[in-house]
């Protein structure tokens, strides 16, 4: 059964940082691309980065471009986002999703990881 | 934007049809899309990947009362024999080199 679990989520100061993680099961992992996708409250998706299946090639929204970075390690079957310079337009809930190769859309969505930005 | 539009809101009645459409943006009407439903307080669900010629290939478990299609730089998601339980937001989702993009969404009311 393909899975995606993600965690890190929570509550953090604008301008702090915080990680997000997301372990993938019931599919090989190294062999596909994976997303982060996001939802602000009462918002639609929105995209957010999406990295190749060997961590080669990351591609970015404008909206987290130079503060966000996507990053996994398929010896641990994790996906990562390292979300630096926090801003209160970034309180969404994050969602790991994985694509149906490179860049053919998502097929898998995770539960997600609630991020709340507040002084 | 590679995607156009996508009606906010569409509403049909509890057994009947209703079809839903995304537009994709002038340059890029050969492009696929993928459907995805999220239903009040959950997370979203892959229902479906429509290519420029129709055809289709729907997630596991998504009933066959879920189908889609195209017409130019149209896409569709038709769902028939609406149940409660398809009243959700439905996204269609488009990509190109380096870039993801998600329409705004369609609130589908079931009457």
């Amino acid at each position: 059964q393909v899975q995606l679990v993600e965690s890190g989520g929570g509550v953090v100061q604008p301008g702090r940082s915080l990680r997000l993680s997301c372990v993938a099961s019931g599919f090989t992992f190294n062999s596909f691309g994976m997303h982060w996708v996001r939802q602000a409250p009462g918002k639609g998706l929105e995209w957010v980065a999406l990295i190749s299946y060997d961590g080669s090639d990351r591609y970015y929204a404008d909206s987290v471009k130079g503060r966000f970075t996507i990053s996994r390690d398929n010896s641990k079957n994790t996906l990562y986002l390292q979300m630096n310079s926090l801003r209160d337009e970034d309180t969404a809930v994050y969602y790991c999703a994985k694509d149906q190769g490179w860049n053919y859309g998502v097929d898998v969505w995770g539960q997600g990881t609630t991020v709340t930005v507040s002084s | 934007q590679l995607v156009r539009t996508q009606s906010p809101s569409a509403s049909a009645s509890l057994g009947a049809s209703v079809r839903l459409t995304c537009t994709l943006s002038s340059g890029h009407s050969n492009y696929a899309i993928a459907w995805h439903q999220q239903q009040p307080e959950k997370g979203p669900r892959y229902l479906m990947k429509v290519n420029s010629d129709g055809s289709h290939n729907k997630g596991d478990g998504i009933p066959d009362r879920f189908s889609g299609s195209s017409s130019g730089a149209e896409r569709y998601l038709t769902i028939s024999t609406l149940q409660s339980e398809d009243e959700a937001d439905y996204y269609c989702q488009t990509w190109g080199t380096g870039i993801v993009v998600f329409g705004g969404g369609t609130k589908l009311t079931v009457l």
